[in-house]
């Protein structure tokens, strides 16, 4: 049962357009969300991330939107750059949880083409 | 200041042997967890160390195993390898707080034949 779902497994767009990357979940008990962007051959590394609390977060080009109600975030990118392009995961932990215990989607390639 | 760092970077064992897997946490940062990554899936979280102790467990059986060192480096031992077992085994650091965001290593890629 998969509780972070990223439905999209691979997304294509113009270098200087807008990347928009989706999530949902169906844990109620979650309430902290993050994104990771994973390169080839690397680790997964932090992007931004979200409270329960907020309803958006942004830094620089990345802005996280929730919407806690339709169980949904997003992440948007602009303006995308090729650099961007990779593997990008959304994860989440539960309330009264630790940071350590995330729970994952499969991921969404994304491919920024110059 | 270096990041995560795993050891081996690449491993190929036969079914039923056992594995050791190294990791040293980014300066500074006194947690470590591990996570599983299958080809195709995000990573799944196996267990987490603080204080040289497990502190969380997610759903995976006992003979995935792990220890912390008085530096907070870890270690994770695999025995009776299957074949399923056949992942990238990543490694995390962080501190001891909620709002600390895991950094990762690049991983061990683990094959079983």
């Amino acid at each position: 049962d998969q509780q972070v779902k990223q439905n999209s497994p691979s997304l294509s767009v113009q270098e200087g357009r807008i990347s928009i990357l989706n999530c949902d979940y169906t844990n109620s008990m979650f309430d902290y969300f993050l994104w990771y962007k994973k390169y080839p051959a690397e680790g997964p590394t932090f992007l931004i991330s979200i409270s329960s609390i907020k309803d958006k977060n942004e830094d620089g080009r990345f802005t996280v939107f929730l919407n806690k109600s339709a169980k949904h975030l997003s992440l948007h990118i602009v303006p995308s750059q090729p650099g961007d392009s990779a593997v990008y995961f959304c994860a989440a932990s539960e309330s009264g949880g630790s940071n350590y215990k995330l729970t994952f989607g499969k991921g969404t390639l994304l491919t920024v083409n110059p | 200041d270096a990041g995560v760092t795993q050891s081996p970077t690449h491993l190929i064992k036969t079914r039923g042997q056992q594995v050791t897997l190294r990791c040293s946490p980014k300066s500074g940062h006194d947690t470590v967890s591990w996570y599983q990554q299958a080809l195709g899936q995000g990573p799944q979280f196996i267990f987490q160390y603080y204080e040289e102790e497990e502190r969380q467990r997610g759903n995976f059986p006992d003979r995935f195993s792990g220890h912390q060192f008085p530096n907070y480096s870890s270690e994770l031992n695999v025995n009776a390898l299957l074949l399923g077992d056949s992942a990238l085994y990543l490694c995390a650091s962080s501190y001891f707080r909620r709002d600390s965001p895991l950094h990762f290593g690049n991983g061990t890629r683990l094959t079983v034949t």
